[in-house]
């Protein structure tokens, strides 16, 4: 049982479109991480979060602890934001990956 | 300020034999993460290394080894390797685990 749940699955949008990308946990962080992985696999941790909201450039990360869910937003999308975006469960020691969103954005 | 290096990028191996794969964090990086990352699916943790001892581990069996040294580089060993071993590898760093981590490029293993 995958402890880490994402949603969409995959998604395709034009440019220019504000994405969300959303992630639920069923218990308890020390930290919650947003990765991106394009084809060929090279990963980039975009965030790492424990609480709050945290922005960089169009991106924006967002946590509710309350409610165990995390949401990344790309404001303004370009073809070059297709990837794969992770999210991963920190707690102690352990990571837990989410299955990931694929995200295509059409010029 | 360096990123975090894997050697090699690619490696066959047969069933069976042993594999050793590198990691070089990034500098004043004390926290070394291992993860498998099977073909078309989401990466796995492995385990975790801060200042040289294993603090976290995933669901991987002992034939799943590492080590990290005073400088705060790894390894991550495979022995008795099996098909199913083949995956890419990759390897985060991070200062105490507190941080952002920083990822390598991966090592693709191939298992014939």
């Amino acid at each position: 049982k995958n402890e880490v749940e994402q949603s969409p699955q995959n998604l395709t949008a034009q440019e220019g479109e504000f994405i969300t990308i959303n992630c639920s946990y069923s218990v308890g962080i020390s930290a919650l991480h947003w990765l991106q992985q394009h084809p060929g696999g090279g990963i980039v941790s975009l965030f790492m979060l424990s609480s709050g909201k945290k922005k960089h450039g169009r991106l924006i990360a967002t946590i509710n602890i309350q409610e165990k869910h995390s949401s990344l937003h790309i404001t303004a999308s370009h073809p070059r934001d297709s990837a794969v975006y992770i999210c991963v469960r920190n707690t102690g020691n352990q990571f837990y990956f989410g299955t990931g969103t694929s995200l295509t954005v059409i010029p | 300020e360096t990123g975090v290096t894997q050697s090699p990028t690619h490696l066959i191996k047969t069933r069976g034999q042993q594999v050793t794969l590198r990691c070089s964090s990034q500098s004043g990086h004390n926290t070394v993460s291992w993860y498998q990352q099977a073909l078309g699916q989401g990466p796995q943790f492995i385990f975790q290394y801060y200042r040289e001892e294993e603090n976290g581990r995933g669901n991987f069996p002992p034939r799943f080894s590492g080590l990290q040294f005073p400088n705060y580089s790894s390894e991550l060993n495979v022995n008795a390797l099996e098909l199913d071993d083949s995956a890419l590898y990759l390897c985060a760093s991070s200062l105490d685990n507190n941080y952002g981590y920083t990822f390598g490029s991966g090592t693709r293993l191939t298992v014939v």
